[in-house]
């Protein structure tokens, strides 16, 4: 299985600040998602990250909140942008091999505070 | 999409109790998971199972893809077996999961 490297594991944001979550994978794959999972919760996802084209981004999450980075097959980032208490929440980078066996790998989550 | 629900919600075991917990999905499937989420947010891999039975140590996963259910068996419970287990299915036609609302397992020593 990928061994998925996510920074950074906790932050405290002011509101109104943006924060990069970063997600490494020791392999090259396929698919790379970001979930959210918001206090107390189940996850949710908020987007796919494609290599080298934009993003495609569940209903009730946008571009300019959730802007998404994927250079390559092994690196995506996910920014926080303008962050407000509501955005609190664990975020996970998840990744998958498109095939017959689809199973899906997680980092280890980015805990965000907002305050 | 395909709906998930999880049962029971929250679950107290003393340890050495034995449990079964259980993931009804509306439609056919051909990827299921489990998940175990520790008290540190880490979710771990349980089980890949879109059918038939698996076994690892004290935890089995038993699907039955004609019926929709999945369910995981947790024998001779220990404290680190807290947390919550979420089950996963395919989330449209796509790769991503979508995710059930978990069970909420403590074990008291």
């Amino acid at each position: 299985s990928a061994v998925i490297s996510q920074k950074p594991s906790r932050d405290i944001c002011q509101r109104g600040t943006s924060l990069t979550i970063q997600c490494q994978v020791d392999s090259q794959v396929t698919m790379m998602f970001w979930y959210r999972q918001q206090p107390g919760q189940s996850l949710t996802l908020i987007a796919t990250a494609n290599q080298g084209s934009e993003a495609t981004y569940e209903s009730g999450f946008v571009i300019d909140k959730f802007p998404i980075s994927r250079p390559n097959l092994t690196f995506s980032t996910l920014t926080v942008s303008n962050m407000s208490p509501e955005d609190s929440s664990i975020y996970l980078c998840s990744v998958e091999e498109a095939g017959m066996n689809t199973e899906a790998f997680f980092g280890q989550g980015t805990r965000l505070t907002v305050v | 999409g395909i709906q998930v629900e999880q049962s029971p919600p929250d679950l107290i075991l003393q340890e050495g109790a034995n449990s079964t917990l259980r993931c009804n999905f509306s439609d056919s499937v051909n990827n299921l998971q489990w998940f175990h989420q520790n008290p540190w947010g880490q979710l771990i891999n349980l089980f890949y199972i879109p059918s038939g039975t698996k076994q690892n140590g004290r935890l089995s996963a038993t699907t039955v893809a004609t019926e929709r259910y999945s369910l995981l068996y947790i024998s001779s419970s220990q404290t680190t077996d807290s947390g919550v287990y979420f089950c996963a299915v395919p989330l449209g036609s796509g790769y991503a999961l979508n995710f059930g609302k978990g069970t909420s397992l403590l074990v008291t020593p």
